[in-house]
């Protein structure tokens, strides 16, 4: 059974602070790693990717990915209000096109 | 970026009726998408890949005559909950792959079946 694993928190930082997101998975063969965000009742919005080993950065979000660690994170700096959501990783099934998602993190960003 | 357009984006039905969920590639061509249910405070959980011009994948426990699934085109698929149950409440949602760009989530449909 491939899993991805996040902690479901919530996690509340205050704002302004840097938000650091987790997720561990167990399939080996992932080539691609996807993290998303849900606000309440809305459906999943694409956050960025990361394929390669190591950090990517977009804007205020860093995405950071250890294959032998079968980890990846993802770190937003200056967090605001808005970015209080559930925060999902997403791991397509090697060979497929299927993804597996994590049951998400909480993030509430404090005024 | 690619937009999947979902509809509706809620529903009530009464029991034992049957409602049909459409999403469709606004500007992408997709020969497979997929079909998501999500309960409260729970993650999505993978219904079904939907493959143009053939038959849907179901994914274990999930009942193909109850959830109907048909993709006749490159750019549209449906979701029919038949026979609906008070149980079948949940959000529905597709996505579609538009290659480069990941996967694009549809708007979601919120089903209450009373």
């Amino acid at each position: 059974q491939k899993e991805v694993e996040q902690n479901s928190g919530p996690l509340s930082v205050p704002e302004g602070a840097i938000a650091s997101l987790n997720c561990t998975y167990s399939d080996r063969g992932s080539q691609s790693f996807f993290w998303y965000r849900q606000y309440s009742g809305k459906s999943p919005e694409l956050i960025m990717f990361i394929y390669s080993n190591g950090d990517k950065e977009d804007g205020r979000f860093t995405a950071q990915l250890n294959k032998a660690s079968q980890y990846v994170s993802l770190l937003i700096r200056d967090s605001q209000p808005s970015d209080s959501a559930t925060y999902l990783c997403a791991v397509p099934t090697s060979g497929t096109y299927k993804y597996i998602f994590g049951t998400g993190t909480r993030l509430k960003v404090l005024a | 970026g690619a937009v999947v357009s979902q509809h509706p984006s809620w529903v009530i039905c009464k029991s034992g009726t049957s409602v049909k969920i459409e999403c469709r590639s606004l500007d992408f061509q997709a020969t497979t998408m997929f079909w998501y249910r999500q309960f409260p405070k729970q993650s999505l959980m993978l219904m079904a890949t939907s493959n143009e011009g053939s038959k849907a994948t179901y994914e274990q426990g999930v009942e193909k005559d109850k959830f109907l699934i048909n993709h006749a085109s490159l750019t549209l698929s449906t979701l029919t909950v038949t026979s609906a149950h008070p149980e079948d409440s949940s959000f529905y949602i597709c996505s579609a792959r538009d290659y480069g760009q990941g996967y694009t989530f549809g708007s979601g449909t919120r089903l209450t079946v009373v």
